[in-house]
């Protein structure tokens, strides 16, 4: 079965450092992954997706992440942090030949300390 | 364009009791997708509306919950009796057809469901 794993379930970064958020699939290979982020008090919204077209994928507010097959990973990072940036962020697969539902990991929550 | 929306934010009930949650989707969106994250869990996947079908109810819990979507327009998802487990944030989420947009999902903000 597919399955998504989130490494940290609560990263801290001072503001302007690096971040990296690390999602981990399950070994058969996934037509698409997805990063969303839910900021307080609102609803999911779609960081960036991975659809195979290229294997770095960079999405909105200076998020990337880059599609590792030999590590199985779709790390999330940003070389800068801002405060604006804490949130939590999920890291999700759709299963393609299951009406696309999504399988999520677990959550990363970020803090950003200024 | 409007997003998707839920309704209500909150609701606290106490055991035993039922409570309706509403989802309307984006317009023209075939799919229709319920989800919930019990606290300290992942999100979980309950089921797939594809117009006012149910194409997967697999992560339904249990006969106590109960998912329409007459006319293939809004949705509600209703417990009933509601129990303490029960308690935890139900999303919403609509998108294209498959094929259109790689799957991507619009959510709702969710409802919060605390039991009492």
């Amino acid at each position: 079965a597919q399955s998504v794993t989130q490494l940290g379930s609560h990263v801290s970064v001072s503001e302007g450092a690096l971040v990296l958020l690390r999602c981990n699939y399950s070994s058969s290979v996934p037509p698409y992954l997805f990063w969303y982020v839910q900021y307080p008090n609102q609803g999911l919204q779609l960081l960036l997706k991975y659809t195979s077209a290229s294997t770095l994928v960079k999405g909105i507010n200076g998020f990337e992440a880059e599609f590792k097959k030999s590590e199985t990973s779709f790390h999330l990072t940003k070389p800068s942090a801002h405060m604006s940036d804490a949130a939590e962020y999920f890291c999700a697969v759709p299963l393609y030949n299951q009406g696309g539902k999504l399988i999520f990991g677990q959550g990363t929550e970020l803090s950003v300390k200024p | 364009e409007a997003g998707v929306t839920q309704f209500p934010s909150h609701s606290v009930i106490e055991k035993g009791q039922t409570v309706t949650l509403r989802c309307d989707p984006i317009s023209g969106h075939d799919n229709l997708y319920w989800y919930r994250r019990v606290m300290g869990k992942e999100i979980k996947f309950l089921l797939h509306f594809v117009k006012e079908s149910k194409q997967d109810e697999s992560g339904m819990p249990n006969n106590r919950f109960l998912a329409e979507r007459t006319g293939g327009t809004y949705s509600t998802l209703k417990v009933q009796p509601a129990e303490l487990e029960d308690s935890g944030v139900y999303f919403c989420a609509s998108s294209h057809p498959p094929g259109t947009t790689f799957y991507e999902q619009y959510f709702g903000p969710g409802t919060r469901l605390t039991v009492t």
